[in-house]
């Protein structure tokens, strides 16, 4: 079956920090791949996607690209701030619409 | 405008009671989901249903059970509830895309908070 699997957290960084948060997938065919962010309190919205090799996702400074080759779609960021502190969820779906998601890396920015 | 609701946010109850989550969305969607997440952040996903198909994982209880009224809604009913019930229940929708992937993100409502004494 498909999995999912994220780097264990927490992760702490101080503020203007680069981030890096890995992810790495099996799966049949050619899934579509997604990051998404869970603040405290709040439900899971979307960051970023990418639904081929090669395609990199971005928003809000964030970028993961997706590596067929390494099946990888890792999360970075070049300068985290305090806001950007919430859990982090790497996710896949396969061309059966199955959703798989890893289990979440929380990311803790001090100042 | 909310996009994905669900009612209750919270919800605290007894064991062995009976209790409904409701999910509504907007969006026009034709796939709903019903997730679990645990006291881990574990998100675990219970169920998936459109037009044609309800999915179940076989690992839920078959003390959860969806409801789908119509597209808009899916509810979730949980018979004799247990102490493990205690988690976060987050519902979510996509469109199907009918083998475009480019159009299956998952929108997510704010999560039942539940809560079994």
């Amino acid at each position: 079956g498909n999995s999912v699997t994220q780097m264990e957290g927490p992760v702490t960084l101080s503020e203007e920090a680069f981030l890096t948060i890995n992810c790495t997938y099996t799966a049949t065919g050619y899934p579509s791949l997604f990051w998404y962010v869970q603040y405290p309190g709040e439900g899971l919205q979307l960051l970023l996607k990418a639904t081929k090799a090669d395609d990199k996702g971005s928003n809000k400074g964030f970028e993961a690209t997706y590596r067929k080759e390494t099946t990888s779609f890792h999360l970075e960021k070049g300068s985290v701030q305090v806001s950007d502190s919430a859990v982090y969820f790497c996710a896949l779906i396969d061309g059966y619409q199955k959703v798989t998601f890893g289990t979440g890396t929380k990311l803790q920015v001090i100042p | 405008d909310t996009a994905v609701s669900q009612t209750p946010k919270y919800l605290v109850t007894q064991m062995g009671n009976d209790k409904s989550i409701k999910c509504e969305q907007n969006l026009g969607h034709d796939t709903m989901y019903w997730y679990k997440q645990d006291s881990k952040k574990f998100l675990k996903i219970m169920f998936s249903y459109n037009n044609k198909e309800l999915i179940i994982n076989e690992t839920v209880p078959n003390r959860f059970s969806p409801k789908s009224p119509d597209k808009a809604h899916l509810n979730l009913h949980i018979n004799s509830l247990e102490l493990g019930d205690s988690a976060v229940y987050f519902c979510a929708s996509s469109q199907d895309t009918g083998g475009n992937l480019g159009r299956e993100t998952q929108y997510f409502g704010p999560g039942t908070r539940l809560l079994v004494l």
